[in-house]
């Protein structure tokens, strides 16, 4: 159980194009799922938090207006990186909160490998 | 604001013996939980082990283990009989009232046959 997908895994996109990113929850209904990035042989970087039905709240830092991010089910957030460029390449990771879980336990999706060329 | 210190960026062990994963963090908070995670190459987050801060004993799952000192605000990982599998990064992870998760920087683990 608690199964988290991402899609896609991977993604090469243009500068200046966006590209968006799914997170689903598979078996469980999340009532808050978190957007990290990390970039190579570092730590993962929180860069919002995203509460279904309501605005993400972003970290110190993060552009809200480059990485939109919609909770619109308990099952499903999406981030889209706007008018991409090579610095936004990296590696984003979303992770979920189960509703009737633990308020600590955070279930992880596999990751989504962003190129912007 | 909380802050999760791994000092150790790399580590090597022989297969079948134990090593140890040095974290420390700093809070004020008094409720929280602590978390080792396993990134291996695939890049998936993998939960490891947890300890609450309100329970004294240490947690443990199979071969892994830790030593929590509330009071020295450590929580260190130990990993018996170490192998080939467990080569990955590791993150140590704190998380509180706020419910979000700060990572340390990790620490490379590597495992030789």
């Amino acid at each position: 159980g608690a199964v988290v997908s991402q899609h896609p895994s991977r993604v090469i996109c243009k500068s200046g194009t966006s590209v968006k990113i799914e997170c689903r929850s598979l078996d469980f209904q999340a009532t808050t799922m978190f957007w990290y990035r990390q970039f190579p042989k570092q730590s993962l970087m929180l860069m919002a938090t995203s509460n279904e039905g309501s605005k993400a709240t972003y970290e110190q830092g993060v552009e809200k207006d480059k990485f939109l991010i919609n909770h619109a089910s308990l099952t499903l957030s999406t981030l889209t990186v706007t008018s991409a460029h090579p610095e936004d390449s990296s590696f984003y990771i979303c992770s979920a909160r189960e509703v009737a879980g633990s308020p600590y336990e955070q279930y992880f999706g596999p990751g989504t490998r962003l190129t912007v060329t | 604001a909380q802050t999760v210190t791994q000092s150790q960026p790399e580590m090597s062990v022989q297969e079948a013996e134990t090593v140890t994963l040095s974290c420390t963090y700093d809070t004020s908070e008094s409720n929280y939980y602590l978390f080792w995670y396993k990134q291996p190459p695939s890049r998936q987050m993998i939960l490891v082990i947890r300890q609450e801060a309100y329970k004294q004993q240490n947690a443990t799952e199979n071969r892994f283990s830790v030593n929590f000192q509330k009071a020295a605000k450590s929580f260190s990982l130990k990993i018996s009989d170490s192998q080939l599998g467990d080569t990955a990064m590791y993150f140590c992870a704190f998380t509180g009232a706020n419910s979000k998760l700060t990572f340390g920087k990790g620490i490379t683990l590597s495992v030789r046959p």
